[in-house]
C-alpha cells in the first residue's frame, strides 16, 4: 500500500526560505507523479499552488516554487509572510486514473 | 466566472444512503474531468472519486470503491456522487472540484457536510 509522506509541522521565520516535501513510503518521486501542492487555511476550500512538479497556479505569488529535491517532490516558499501560515497538502497521481494526497503540513510562520 | 455549488450533505445512519450534488457553471462542463475530494473533521484531504468529462469512465479510491458511485449529466452541469453503505469513517465534509488536467484541481466548490451516525 503505497503512502504519501509529509512533515506534519514545520515553522519557519518571517521572511525566511522553508521547503516542505513530499515523498513515497516505498520509491523515489518524479515528475511522472506530476506532483501538485495546495494551501488551506481553516474553514476555507483548498487553493491550488504548483501543479505538474512545478507550474504556478494563476494568481501564486513568485515566491511558492516546486521542485524534484532527491527523491522527493518540494514545495519551496522564500520570504515567507504571515499569510503563509496554513496548512500545505501535496497529491500525486498513482497511474491508472487514481490520486493521493500527503497527510498534510501544518505550516507555523513565527 | 467557474462557479462550484456543492448541495445534498446531511445526516444519514450507518448503512444508510446519500446523494451529494455539484452544480457547475462559467465553464464548458462536458470538457472537464470532475472529481470528489473529503475531509473528515480536523484531517487532510483525500481523494475520493473522479469522472472523465466525455467517455465517463470513473475512479474510486479503494475506501468508497463499491459503495460511492460517481456520475454526472452533461446536459445539466451537475456532478453527482452516490453514496451508500455508508460507515462512521465516511463522515467528512466533500468537496467537488474541476481537473483542469487530471492529476491538477483549479476550481473547487465550498463543501458539502456529511455525518454518519445512529
Amino acid at each position: 500500500q503505497t503512502v504519501v509522506i509529509q512533515e506534519s509541522s514545520f515553522s519557519v521565520s518571517p521572511g525566511g526560505t522553508v521547503t516542505l516535501t513530499c515523498g513515497l513510503n516505498s520509491g523515489s518521486v518524479s515528475s511522472g507523479y506530476y506532483p501538485s501542492w495546495y494551501q488551506q487555511t481553516p474553514g476555507q476550500a483548498p487553493r491550488p499552488l504548483i501543479y505538474g512538479t512545478n507550474t504556478r497556479s494563476s494568481g501564486v505569488p513568485d515566491r511558492f516554487s516546486g521542485s524534484i529535491l532527491g527523491n522527493k517532490a518540494a514545495l519551496t516558499i522564500s520570504g515567507a509572510q504571515a499569510e503563509d501560515e496554513s496548512d500545505y497538502y501535496c497529491v500525486m497521481y498513482m497511474g491508472s486514473g487514481i490520486l493521493m494526497f500527503g497527510g498534510g503540513t501544518r505550516l507555523t510562520v513565527l | 466566472e467557474v462557479h462550484l455549488v456543492d448541495s445534498g450533505g446531511g445526516l444519514a445512519q450507518p448503512g444508510g444512503s446519500l446523494r451529494l450534488s455539484c452544480a457547475a457553471s462559467g465553464f464548458t462542463f462536458s470538457s472537464y474531468g470532475m472529481a470528489w475530494v473529503r475531509q473528515a473533521p480536523g484531517k487532510g484531504l483525500e481523494w475520493v472519486s473522479a469522472i472523465d468529462g466525455s467517455t465517463g469512465t470513473t475512479y474510486y479510491a479503494d475506501s468508497v470503491r463499491g459503495r460511492f458511485t460517481i456520475s454526472r449529466d452533461n446536459s445539466k452541469s451537475r456532478l453527482y456522487l452516490e453514496m451508500s453503505s455508508l460507515r462512521a469513517e465516511d463522515t467528512a465534509l466533500y468537496y467537488c472540484a474541476r481537473a483542469y488536467y487530471w492529476y491538477y484541481f483549479d476550481f473547487w466548490g465550498q463543501g458539502a457536510l456529511v455525518t454518519v451516525s445512529s
